[in-house]
């Protein structure tokens, strides 16, 4: 069946403009993760929903950040005033059991 | 929180030799450890995980060992093949249940640069 999906595979943006990336998880998967990939290194863990349980924000890295979850489906992951700091890979997974499958990711560059 | 540490940083081998990646834990309730294998501009693959109810599992050349009492678990790849070339990641999860499900954030190491060479 289909996988995890992202949009847009890129975005170029401009630092103080908002942002938002798309995350499609794969059908009947109730949990759903953001993750954030800069340049060489590892996953940071960002966010996650699973079910109709409130989200845990707490890899949010500052309220410029926010996620939500339409109808426990797919996700938007919202960056309001970009920073060049912000620029990596976005990362989004879903999961049923214990695997987290991934998406191809959103390259973010913040110029 | 959790922390994960990972070793080597970068790991080099002939073809057909074996490649060990070890990592280490910090939060004792962390109860799953996948390891994804990422090749360049690719999303991580999930390639093999352990649950701490168990101390090894093994799928074809590639197994995973899990020593709850040392806080550590390793990855080990034998007869490697140039295509096994990548960057792999471990991870730890204390992962819930709700509804018949399984869920929980994964802290993943900072990575491994596997080369294999032919």
């Amino acid at each position: 069946g289909a996988g995890v999906s992202q949009s847009p595979s890129n975005k170029v943006t401009e630092k103080g403009k908002d942002v938002e990336l798309r995350c499609d998880p794969i059908s009947g998967h109730t949990a759903l993760y953001w993750y954030r990939q800069s340049l060489g290194q590892g996953l940071e863990f960002l966010i996650y929903f699973q079910g109709n349980s409130a989200p845990d924000k707490s890899g949010l890295p500052s309220d410029r950040f926010s996620a939500e979850r339409t109808g426990g489906s797919v996700s938007t992951l919202t960056i309001q005033r970009t920073q060049q700091e912000d620029s990596a890979v976005y990362l989004c997974a879903s999961s049923f059991r214990y695997e987290q499958y991934f998406g191809p990711g959103t390259r973010l560059t913040v110029t | 929180g959790e922390n994960v540490e990972q070793h080597p940083s970068t790991l080099s081998v002939q073809e057909g030799d074996s490649a060990v990646i070890k990592c280490t834990y910090s939060d004792s309730a962390s109860n799953y450890f996948p390891w994804y294998k990422q090749e360049l501009g690719k999303r991580p693959q999930l390639i093999i995980d352990i649950r701490s109810n168990v101390g090894e599992k093994k799928d074809q050349r590639i197994a995973v060992t899990l020593n709850k009492t040392a806080k550590h678990f390793s990855l080990h790849i034998t007869e490697t093949q140039p295509e096994d070339s990548a960057v792999y990641f471990c991870a730890a999860s204390r992962t819930g249940n709700a509804g018949g499900t399984s869920y929980g954030k994964l802290t993943f190491g900072q990575g491994t640069i596997l080369t294999v060479h032919p």
